[in-house]
């Protein structure tokens, strides 16, 4: 069974300026969870969706967003984009729920200059 | 808010030592996860503690939870270089009907052969 992947892997960008990263999740998982990595912060929750509905919501501000397709592939975007927002962005899913064992992507690398 | 505290953040070992990382956390949670995360990786689960006195074992790594003083313990026993990665915990936040995972800062373990 093919493991959840991200696109793009890498990926650098200039303050101002607004990214989509993608998430396919495994086969058959229907929730999508998002987490943004940082040495400062650590791990942080941004959002999950389930069903192309946004359940659950971290403590980010709204240039943060997400949306989950019919096939489950969610996208996550960033707007107007600021140096903080470098980070590993990773991306994890379970079946049903992020209580469920979560099963987590490669991550996409973002720097933001 | 949940806060969660892993220590040591730094451990370096010997192979063929034994050691145990600690996880506390402060409010309430019915569920506790073990992450392992090696260099430039994503993270892998480890373990899912779901109830006051479970224990799971894999190989040398001993997980356990003790939800009435909000403690899990991560033991390994006899390292192996195999062994060196970040170990991260997670604890289930659930508050006004959402849900986040919440993670502790990660305990980056070197061991020295």
């Amino acid at each position: 069974k093919a493991g959840v992947t991200q696109t793009p892997r890498y990926l650098i960008k200039t303050r101002g300026q607004q990214v989509t990263l993608s998430c396919s999740p495994i086969s058959g998982h229907r929730s999508v969870s998002w987490y943004q990595q940082t040495p400062g912060q650590g791990l942080q929750f941004l959002f999950e969706y389930f069903s192309e509905t946004q359940r659950n919501k971290g403590n980010f501000p709204g240039r943060f967003s997400g949306r989950q397709f019919s096939n489950s592939r969610s996208e996550m975007n960033v707007s107007t984009l600021e140096l903080g927002d470098s980070a590993l962005y990773l991306c994890a899913s379970s079946f049903r729920t992020s209580r469920e064992t979560q099963y987590f992507g490669p991550g996409t690398r973002l720097l933001v200059l | 808010e949940l806060k969660v505290e892993q220590n040591p953040l730094f451990l370096s070992m010997q192979e063929g030592k034994n050691y145990t990382i600690y996880c506390n956390y402060s409010t309430t949670s019915d569920r506790l996860y073990w992450y392992r995360q090696d260099p430039g990786k994503s993270l892998e689960s480890l373990f899912v503690l779901l109830s006051n006195g479970a224990v799971k074992q894999e190989g040398r790594l001993m997980a356990s939870l003790d939800t009435k003083a909000r403690l899990s313990t991560l033991h390994i026993t006899a390292a192996v270089h195999d062994l060196s990665a970040t170990y991260f915990c997670a604890v289930d936040e659930v508050k006004g009907g959402s849900e986040k995972l919440v993670f502790g800062k990660g305990t980056k373990l070197t061991v020295n052969p």
